[in-house]
């Protein structure tokens, strides 16, 4: 079975401090990670996924295979990065959908 | 991106009535939708899959029977509560996929947020 696990529920950083919102899975084949961002009111939205190896608003993630992470980090954090962030999964193979963790919410304090 | 509606964007109900929810795909021709339920300060729990044409795939401990999804055409689907009860209250999220290529972004909806009386 898949699973996601987002041990922090809050996370408060203060404005310009790094920020590492961390995410672990559980999952025996091949998968795909990603992080969705849901801003207050907003509906959730992709924010970055492993396979693109990109760099979106300033965050990375990179899989951790042997840890079997996928941890979200960004140098600098932004008032407006202020969120619920969701990690999720999904097999590489089939039609399946997002498995998602509990998220996190980050607040930004200025 | 893509765009994904869903309509009501909230909707209150008495008790033992059925509730139907809209979920459309605005610019593109979704081949699965999935449908979510997320209480608050909770994650998003899968309710169950469906696939253009064919019948939906539910979730464990989802009740089929309770919530019917129709998936009739490649723009839109429906997931009616029947027989609403107030634990039925929560954040109704739908989502679409187009293709079944495994790296296809899946795409959400708004939410509806359904309370019972």
């Amino acid at each position: 079975a898949q699973r996601v696990t987002q041990p922090e529920k809050l996370l408060s950083v203060f404005k310009g401090a790094p920020v590492e919102l961390k995410c672990n899975y559980s999952y025996s084949g091949s998968p795909e990670l990603f992080w969705y961002v849901q801003y207050s009111r907003q509906r959730l939205q992709l924010l970055l996924r492993h396979i693109s190896r990109e760099s979106i608003k300033g965050f990375t993630a990179d899989l951790n295979k042997g840890e079997t992470s996928f941890h979200l980090k960004k140098p600098f954090a932004q008032e407006e990065d202020s969120a619920m962030y969701y990690c999720a999964l999904r097999p590489l193979s089939g039609n399946t959908p997002l498995v998602f963790g509990k998220g996190t919410r980050l607040s930004v304090i200025a | 991106g893509a765009v994904v509606s869903q309509h009501p964007s909230w909707v209150i109900c008495k008790s033992g009535t059925s509730v139907k929810i809209e979920c459309r795909s605005l610019d593109f021709q979704a081949t699965t939708m999935f449908w979510y339920r997320q209480f608050p300060k909770q994650s998003l729990m899968l309710m169950a899959t469906s696939n253009e044409g064919s019948k939906a795939t539910y979730e464990q401990g989802v009740e089929k029977d309770k919530f019917l999804i129709n998936h009739a055409s490649l723009t839109l689907s429906t997931l009616t509560v029947t027989s609403a009860h107030p634990e039925d209250s929560s954040f109704y999220i739908c989502s679409a996929r187009v293709g079944l290529a495994v790296n296809n972004e899946q795409f959400f909806g708004p939410g509806t947020r359904l309370t019972v009386l």
